[in-house]
């Protein structure tokens, strides 16, 4: 079983539509967690940090479930321009100050106008 | 500009030529590490360093050598590539490596995308 899980999509949605992807997790160490968003053929981006009481930045909803390890991003009102592959990041504690940092494989967004 | 610089971006060469890939960031950070990339495979961490001298084996690091004498930058070396290792290589860098810390943003460089013949 992968360390990260997610679907890898493609989800294909019309402009406007509000979509919702999830990300599990195996590690119960596992610390911290992120979403990045990668363009094709480009290098991944930090879209937002993922906290245990959820947060919101705009359009974007991320929140954490650490009973079912499990991290969801919400994109409402979808835009042409969040046509990305979107990237769950767990970061483990290992040991001393060292962590590791896993990437999942990534969910495929295409917008349609 | 804060930003992470690989070179070269793109790479053609023979299995068993040996090759460094550079990996530059000027931001200061102390942790640094390299990724490749492959369809349906994600992002799998080759090597990583927490600090200067201090290296680490991540998931495949078979085939790849790393170094961090300074600070700043973090080669990636091939002593024998082989096939199997084209792929698109990332380097990464953050102010620390902590699991716990909010400061563990990874900055990306724009990619080595390397063949292998």
């Amino acid at each position: 079983r992968k360390e990260v899980e997610q679907d890898p999509g493609p989800f294909n949605v019309p402009e406007g539509a509000t979509v919702a992807f999830n990300c599990t997790y195996s590690n119960s160490a596992s610390q911290s967690f992120f979403w990045y968003r990668q363009d094709c053929r480009k290098e991944p981006k930090l879209l937002m940090s993922v906290y245990s009481s959820g947060n919101e930045d705009g359009r974007f909803t991320a929140q954490l479930n650490r009973a079912s390890q499990y991290i969801s991003l919400l994109i409402r009102d979808s835009k042409l321009s969040d046509s990305a592959t979107y990237l769950c990041v767990v970061n483990q504690a290992l040991y001393s100050s060292a962590s590791k940092i896993i990437f999942g494989s990534g969910t495929r967004l295409s917008i349609r106008p | 500009e804060a930003q992470v610089t690989q070179n070269p971006r793109y790479l053609i060469t023979v299995t068993g030529k040996k090759l460094t890939v550079t990996c530059s960031q000027n931001m200061n950070h102390e942790y640094m590490s390299w990724y490749r990339q492959d369809p349906g495979l994600g992002l799998r961490q080759i090597y990583y360093s927490m600090n200067v001298e201090v290296t680490d084996k991540g998931d495949v690091p078979e085939g790849y050598k790393v170094s961090r004498k300074e600070k700043r930058n973090f080669p990636l070396i091939l002593e024998s590539p082989s096939p199997n290792q084209t792929s698109l290589y990332f380097c990464a860098s953050s102010f620390t490596g902590t699991a716990l810390s909010s400061y563990n943003e990874q900055f990306f460089g724009p990619g080595t995308r390397l063949t292998v013949l």
